[in-house]
């Protein structure tokens, strides 16, 4: 069974439209995140979950935004598509404790 | 901004060789890990190395932190063509999300 999966594994879209990307982690794991990879395979974390808070990296746009409806679960929101969106983006969870992260395969946006 | 920040960028090795890479990073931490990406996939953990410790093993994999330079150093003995991807450390610290730095792309030619 994959730990940390990510859904759809490519997604090509329109400037200007809404998109959502599904995560799903079965460790029970209390934290999951996002991270967006760029071109030059920079990972920038975009956020961090738990049941006790939301912490947001404060440089991501608000057209973001990411929805738990339980906590196996992280998906991202993103509204008004732009072309600097395109990237590789990663959900990940771990243990409170963060001693080991897993990751998603990745989910590649393309924005036309 | 506390970022690990790997060091090279690119290392191309032939089998069989040993690979270095370095990781430094500008704020304490509770700990360090390496992480290799394949090509087109998620990131996978290698190891994981506390603030108090100052050497760590995995197999062909040897980690050591210097807390004092802020540095760590992953060495892989025995390349092999699978060893093939990307290599980033990430820095934990003190409550504070995991933070990767640009990564180390390392080639082994067969």
């Amino acid at each position: 069974d994959t730990a940390v999966s990510q859904t759809p594994k490519y997604l090509v879209t329109q400037m200007g439209n809404d998109k959502s990307i599904k995560c799903e982690q079965n460790l029970g794991h209390d934290t999951m995140y996002w991270y967006k990879q760029d071109s030059k395979k920079f990972l920038k974390i975009m956020f961090s979950y738990n049941n006790k808070e939301l912490i947001i990296n404060e440089t991501v746009p608000n057209r973001f935004s990411p929805k738990s409806p339980d906590k196996a679960h992280l998906n991202l929101h993103i509204n008004s598509l732009e072309l600097g969106d395109s990237a590789v983006y990663f959900c990940a969870s771990s243990q409170d404790d963060r001693r080991k992260a897993f990751f998603g395969q990745g989910t590649r946006l393309t924005v036309v | 901004s506390q970022q690990g920040e790997e060091d090279p960028q690119a290392l191309s090795i032939q089998e069989g060789e040993n690979a270095t890479m370095n990781c430094s990073y500008k704020t304490s931490i509770n700990n360090l890990q390496w992480y290799r990406q394949n090509s087109g996939r998620g990131l996978v953990h290698l190891i994981l190395i506390r603030s108090n410790e100052r050497e760590k093993h995995s197999g062909r994999l040897r980690v050591t932190l210097d807390t004092s330079k802020k540095s760590s150093s992953l060495l892989i003995t025995a390349s092999r063509a699978a060893d093939t991807a990307s290599y980033f450390c990430a820095t934990d610290n003190y409550g504070q999300n995991f933070v990767f730095g640009p990564g180390t792309r390392l080639s082994v030619l067969p």
